[in-house]
């Protein structure tokens, strides 16, 4: 079945540093959604990228979705301790279904 | 956020109980999930239902069976459940519309079985 990579496990960062996380998928995908979860929260959607090659902005969140629909990154410029937490990426097969990555934990130092 | 709400937010349970978590999305969607979070593992799936049918049972014990009786509600039912089953166990709901079907999560239940 489908997987979806993620890495790296666990970032920290001094405040102010950039942050990376990448996402790989053994298919191509659909879609590829990134969630953010609080420690002791919930995943939040955070966008979505559907077109092979697309990049969209968020503040400052970069996210880029690969030629081949098979990757994924999110960037963060000037981290900031309210960016803290678990970032996901889930790949779209089917309809319905979401692939979820492990997820990279993000702490920031301030 | 309200849009999806679960109950209870904790629960213990012993292996030879009988329990129910309930979830309820106020958001119109047309379909709802089950995961199971577990530390160091990715979100599991473990159903979907598509307007109130169940269109994936991801290999889940049977000790662990859901109820969808409308679109708004769904029901994780428990019974003689397994200490490896402790874990956090959130329901989402999303909007199928083409390639657009972000799912919006409720905060979860968090299971401890002794």
């Amino acid at each position: 079945g489908q997987q979806v990579m993620q890495i790296p496990q666990y970032q920290h960062v001094q405040e102010g540093e950039d942050f990376t996380t990448y996402c790989n998928s053994s298919t191509t995908l659909s879609n590829i959604q990134w969630y953010k979860q609080r420690p002791g929260g919930h995943p939040v959607f955070l966008i979505q990228l559907v077109k092979s090659g697309e990049v969209k902005k968020q503040k400052r969140l970069t996210f880029q979705f690969g030629e081949a629909k098979k990757n994924s990154s999110l960037h963060i410029t000037a981290t900031q301790t309210t960016d803290v937490g678990t970032y996901f990426c889930a790949g779209g097969g089917s309809n319905y279904k979401l692939t979820f990555g492990k997820g990279t934990l993000l702490t920031v130092n301030p | 956020e309200t849009g999806v709400t679960q109950t209870p937010r904790h629960l213990v349970m012993g292996m030879t109980n009988k329990k129910s978590l309930k979830c309820e999305q106020h958001l119109g969607h047309n379909a709802m999930y089950w995961y199971k979070q577990s530390a160091k593992k990715p979100l599991e799936l473990m159903f979907v239902y598509s307007l109130e049918e169940r269109v994936e049972n991801n290999s889940v014990p049977s000790r662990f069976s859901p109820e969808c009786p409308n679109s708004s509600h769904l029901f994780l039912h428990l019974h003689t459940l397994q200490p490896e089953d402790s874990a956090l166990y959130l329901c989402a709901s999303s909007q199928l519309r083409g390639v657009g079907y972000e799912q919006y999560f409720g905060p979860g239940t968090r299971l401890t079985v002794t």
